[in-house]
């Protein structure tokens, strides 16, 4: 069975600081991930997946997240915090060898806040 | 477009009575489901549908039905609500079985249950 781990429920950082939220994975085959974010009130909104390319993934907003096997973590970072990135994030894992519907897997979410 | 389109917003509901939420999408996604947001237990699953005519069970299916009589069309029903239903509820489409497709998610459901 697949699930996520996401340390930390709340993750304060200064505007212009360094973002680091962490989530690793347990999967018995390389999986498929996923970082969304969800808006105050709205949905969750993709901001990067990794699917077995590069390991090194770019997505909207600035933010990338890294795919590394040896640690099963899939961490998102962003080199400077803006207020625009306060938000709640999702880290995601699905296993693609799963067949049918190929339920995808959240973690239970990082709130962060950018602090002027 | 305008991607997945959830009504109502907001909701409030006494125990025992019974309702519909709605979930729409105009992408002529196969693949739609609904999750429910509790804090601190991120996203679960209540029910998926791989197409018209085809549902199937999530995670939390208890106390909830749906149907699927169309592609882009996939009502929640609260049978009998509890107050253990008060959640956010979110529906989301994806367009392939292949899960290295992403989700698209309605702006959700506030539900409260007295």
């Amino acid at each position: 069975a697949q699930s996520v781990t996401q340390l930390g429920s709340h993750v304060s950082v200064s505007e212009g600081a360094l973002v680091l939220l962490r989530c690793n994975y347990s999967s018995s085959v390389p999986p498929y991930l996923f970082w969304y974010v969800q808006y105050p009130n709205q949905g969750l909104q993709l901001l990067l997946k990794y699917t077995s390319a590069a390991t090194l993934v770019k997505g909207i907003n600035g933010f990338e997240a890294e795919f590394k096997k040896s640690e099963t973590s899939f961490h998102l970072t962003k080199p400077s915090a803006h207020m625009s990135d306060a938000a709640e994030y999702f880290c995601a894992v699905s296993d693609p060898n799963s067949g049918g519907y190929q339920k995808v897997t959240f973690g239970t979410g990082t709130k962060l806040q950018v602090i002027p | 477009n305008a991607g997945v389109t959830q009504t109502p917003k907001f909701q409030v509901l006494k125990t025992g009575q019974s309702m519909t939420l709605q979930c729409a999408q105009d992408m002529n996604h196969e693949y739609m489901s609904w999750y429910r947001q509790d804090p601190g237990m991120g996203l679960r699953l209540i029910h998926y549908s791989v197409g018209a005519g085809i549902t199937d069970q999530g995670e939390v299916p208890n106390g909830y039905n749906v149907s699927r009589s169309t592609t882009e069309d996939f009502p929640l029903r609260l049978l009998s609500a509890a107050p253990s239903q008060t959640s956010v509820y979110f529906c989301a489409s994806r367009g392939r079985a292949n899960s290295n497709q992403p989700q698209h998610f309605g702006d959700g459901t506030r539900l409260s249950i007295l």
